[in-house]
Formats: structure tokens, sequence, C-alpha cells
């Protein structure tokens, strides 16, 4: 299976500005999934991406991505304090049964100060 | 919906004792995920369950863990004798799997933490 690499590691930001983070894979994929988790809790899902689709949105959360690059962004808009958090891309094997096997990347770490 | 729901939520021991670990998945899921995370190592999957079949158990470190799941309400994660490096945060997840579009709820964790 193959890891997702987020970037950056750390990004702060004032509330209100827009947050980007990147994750960049190898090989092919059949979906990415982005997952945040606040200090202290579980991941959450926050949105997935089939590999046959260029741009997904939900609600301030807008997701790319871009197959010949193997790569993925989440762009934030109109960032507020609640989003501090850190915040993973997954990817499950592209191929084989171990469609569950879900690998997550070390995380982008956000913090969004008042 | 209760979520994913994991006891204990802190667990200080001592090396050498016996850790168990628990979980609930999220009732009418049918597939269960144990997690370890630390800083060093990230997010790791330990074992998987499909159905309370253990699928994958590639990701237990050693024989000292152990995890079972009894019936499709019920998960534990067993560690024994329990040693400092096995400090982590271990999160359950489950999933209701029958595509490759499977989305994970997590639970809130537990923190372990051996002395």
């Amino acid at each position: 299976s193959q890891q997702g690499e987020e970037d950056p590691q750390a990004l702060s930001i004032q509330e209100g500005e827009n947050a980007t983070m990147n994750c960049s894979y190898k090989t092919s994929i059949n979906n990415l999934q982005w997952y945040r988790q606040n200090s202290g809790r579980g991941l959450v899902h926050l949105i997935l991406i089939r590999s046959n689709e260029r741009e997904k949105h939900s609600g301030r959360l807008r997701v790319t991505l871009d197959t010949s690059k193997k790569s993925s962004s989440l762009l934030i808009t109109a960032s507020r304090a609640a989003d501090t958090a850190s915040y993973f891309c997954a990817i499950p094997p592209s191929s084989g049964g171990s469609n569950y096997k879900l690998t997550f990347g070390k995380g982008t770490l956000l913090t969004v100060n008042p | 919906d209760a979520g994913v729901i994991q006891s204990p939520r802190h667990e200080v021991t001592e090396m050498g004792q016996e850790v168990t670990l628990r979980c609930k998945p999220i009732s009418g899921h049918n597939s269960l995920f144990w997690y370890r995370q630390t800083m060093m190592r990230g997010l790791e999957l330990l074992i998987y369950f499909n159905n309370n079949v253990p699928i994958d158990d590639s990701g237990m470190p050693e024989d000292r863990f152990s995890a079972k799941m009894p019936n499709a309400s019920f998960s534990t994660l067993k560690i024994q004798p329990s040693e400092p490096r096995d400090s982590a945060v271990y999160f359950c997840a489950s999933s209701l799997m029958g595509s490759a579009y499977n989305e994970q709820f997590f639970g809130p964790g537990t923190r372990l933490t051996v002395l």
C-alpha cells in the first residue's frame, strides 16, 4: 500500500484567510480521502474524491485531484478558529482485494489564529 | 447515533501489566479497524475485522498484541505484557464495506501510557 504525503507539515494563518494543503502519492488510485483530526479526538472523514473527478466541494471545503501529477489539494475557505486541526489524506490500494486498507499520511497541522 | 465508542479514554499502567482496550462499533457496520497513532510513526493499521472475522493482522507488532471480535457490537485489543514503547493513542474505527469507497468512522481513542 502507498502512503500519501501531506505538505506543508504545518500551516499557520489568520481567521478569514484561506488554507491550502497538498497530498502527493506515487501510484495509481481509485479514490483519495481527506480526514480531519482535532486535538485529542479521532479522525473525521471530510470528503472523498474519485479518480475520475477533478474537483469536489463540500461547504467551505474544495478538493482537487490531478492524477497526472499524482497530487490532491484541500482548500478551506474563510477559515475559522474551529478549523484548527490536523488534516490527513488517506489512500486505499488501487488494486487487489485490500481496498479497506487506507494508508494515512503524517498530516498537515493547521492553526487558525483568531 | 452514538458513533464508535471506546473505553477507557485514558489508561496508565506499569510495564508488564495486561491492558485491554474496548470498542463498540456503529450499529450495522460490518468492518472494524484498530489503529495506533504515535508522533514517530503516525497512524498505523493494526488489525482489520470483517463480519467479526480477522482478515488482516499484519500490522500487529508482535505476539504481545491480540484482538478479538466475539460479536458484531464489541471488540477488544489486548496487550500482554505491556511495555513503555506501547504508549500511544489507540483508535477503533468502523465502516460499512460494500465498495471501494468506504468511509471510516473513528472513535475518540484510548491514550495508553505504559510506565
